[in-house]
């Protein structure tokens, strides 16, 4: 299994509040994302990077902000967490798209409950 | 815009069966087209995947067919065991994005005993 480590696993939280989601990877693999997976939507990319201090938005950007000061860490921020926001919140690691075929190895997921 | 279809949203078989799930994208840059299998409770895990040189793709009892000009794929597994209860997403991604995948909303497969 990649080494990726997700954190906190499980969080309750209230609306208004700030959240952060910490994805730390063992396997200095470039590329790294941030998706959110609900019921009858699937997978939904939010923010993802291709190297420190290099990210840019998915299709779901909007209430979150990433930041990756570290190879091997990308937190995920919700500066005031809404209900809309509960969800379960995947990393996923990507060594080279060209080299990989694009492979996505995937962290185990935060589940977040906004109340 | 859903830029790639799936269905069924669920589907049940028995034991043995072959259950079929079908995708569909609309960009035609895309060039990279795997299968993620997710169990409760964990992340994705790539099952196989497919690029459009090719039409079909087996890796044991999963089978990927691949058809460019209907912009459609697929994914067969033959003689399905309880063990493959899981849910399923096809996605797609390629055209100066490849590093970005685009999934499907996935279908939640039940093989009963």
């Amino acid at each position: 299994d990649a080494g990726i480590t997700q954190s906190p696993r499980h969080k309750v939280t209230e609306t208004g509040t700030p959240v952060t989601l910490r994805c730390h990877q063992t396997e200095n693999h470039r590329y790294m994302y941030w998706y959110r997976q609900d019921p009858g939507h699937g997978l939904r990319l939010i923010h993802y990077s291709y190297g420190v201090k290099d990210t840019d938005k998915g299709e779901v950007s909007d209430g979150y902000s990433v930041s990756r000061s570290k190879t091997e860490d990308f937190l995920l921020t919700l500066e005031s967490a809404t209900s809309s926001q509960t969800s379960v919140y995947f990393c996923a690691i990507s060594e080279s798209p060209d080299r990989s075929g694009g492979q996505l190895f995937f962290g185990e997921g935060s589940r977040l409950t906004v109340l | 815009q859903q830029q790639v279809k799936q269905s069924p949203q669920s589907l049940i078989v028995q034991k043995g069966g072959i259950p079929i799930i079908n995708c569909a994208y609309e960009n035609t840059a895309f060039d990279y087209f795997p299968w993620y299998q997710q169990f409760p409770g964990k992340g994705p895990a790539l099952l196989i995947a497919i690029r459009p040189d090719v039409s079909e793709k087996k890796e044991g009892r999963f089978t990927i067919s691949f058809n460019k000009s209907a912009k459609q794929f697929s994914l067969h597994i033959m003689d399905s065991q309880p063990g493959d209860s899981a849910t399923y997403f096809c996605a797609a991604s390629g055209g100066g994005s490849n590093y970005k995948l685009t999934f499907g909303k996935g279908t939640l497969l039940t093989v009963n005993p």
